[in-house]
């Protein structure tokens, strides 16, 4: 079964700072990824997804993450935080015989300081 | 505004009742999807339907149930209330019922259960 890890329930970076989310996943078929972010009181948006193609996707708000089948990762990052992106983040994967079903991990809250 | 729309947005009631929660999907879309967030259990995928059918189910409780309606739009019905099934519940809608097809999250809908 797939399953998703998100290292770190709370990361706090600086504003200018470099912004390291952490995920790994764990799937016996080629897995589709996502990210989600989370505003308080909303629901999730999504910032980018790997479906094969190009290992390095290019999300929304200057987001990015790299599909590494060797670490089984699929890390986001973004160069320069900025106190807009303080909320939380969730890595999820999904298989192409589930129908659309997302397995999330567990969340990862992100502060950002002035 | 993702354009999914989700009632009641709180609900709070006693152990032991029944709930109803509604869905409408975006214009258009043909697929809705459940999950709860809590605490404990973090995000997790209830079940999902696509023009009307169930397509995929995940770690539903017995206790609930869903359907979704000729006009698309879905419900969630939780009976024989806990205390542990205290929870904001999302539901999403997509064109297709397929991991191709983008999920958009409504606001959710936060039930206390006392």
């Amino acid at each position: 079964a797939q399953s998703v890890t998100q290292l770190g329930s709370h990361v706090s970076v600086s504003e200018g700072a470099l912004v390291l989310l952490r995920c790994n996943y764990s799937s016996s078929v080629p897995p589709y990824l996502f990210w989600y972010v989370q505003y308080p009181n909303q629901g999730l948006q999504l910032l980018l997804k790997y479906t094969s193609a190009a290992t390095l996707v290019k999300g929304i708000n200057g987001f990015e993450a790299e599909f590494k089948k060797s670490e089984t990762s699929f890390h986001l990052t973004k160069p320069s935080a900025h106190m807009s992106d303080a909320a939380e983040y969730f890595c999820a994967v999904s298989l192409r015989n589930q129908g659309g079903k997302l397995i999330f991990g567990q969340g990862t809250e992100l502060s950002v300081k002035p | 505004d993702s354009g999914v729309t989700q009632t009641p947005k709180h609900l709070i009631t006693a152990t032991g009742q029944r709930v109803t929660l509604r869905c409408s999907p975006r214009s258009g879309d043909l697929s809705v999807y459940w999950y709860q967030q809590s605490l404990d259990q973090g995000l997790q995928f209830l079940i999902q339907y696509y023009n009307g059918e169930e397509r995929a189910k995940g770690n539903i409780l017995e206790r609930f149930s869903a359907q979704q309606f000729p006009d698309l739009h879905s419900e969630l019905n939780l009976s024989s209330l806990e205390l542990g099934d205290s929870a904001l519940y999302f539901c999403a809608s997509s064109v297709g019922g397929t991991i191709h097809n983008e999920q958009f999250f409504g606001p959710g809908t936060r039930l206390t259960v006392l």
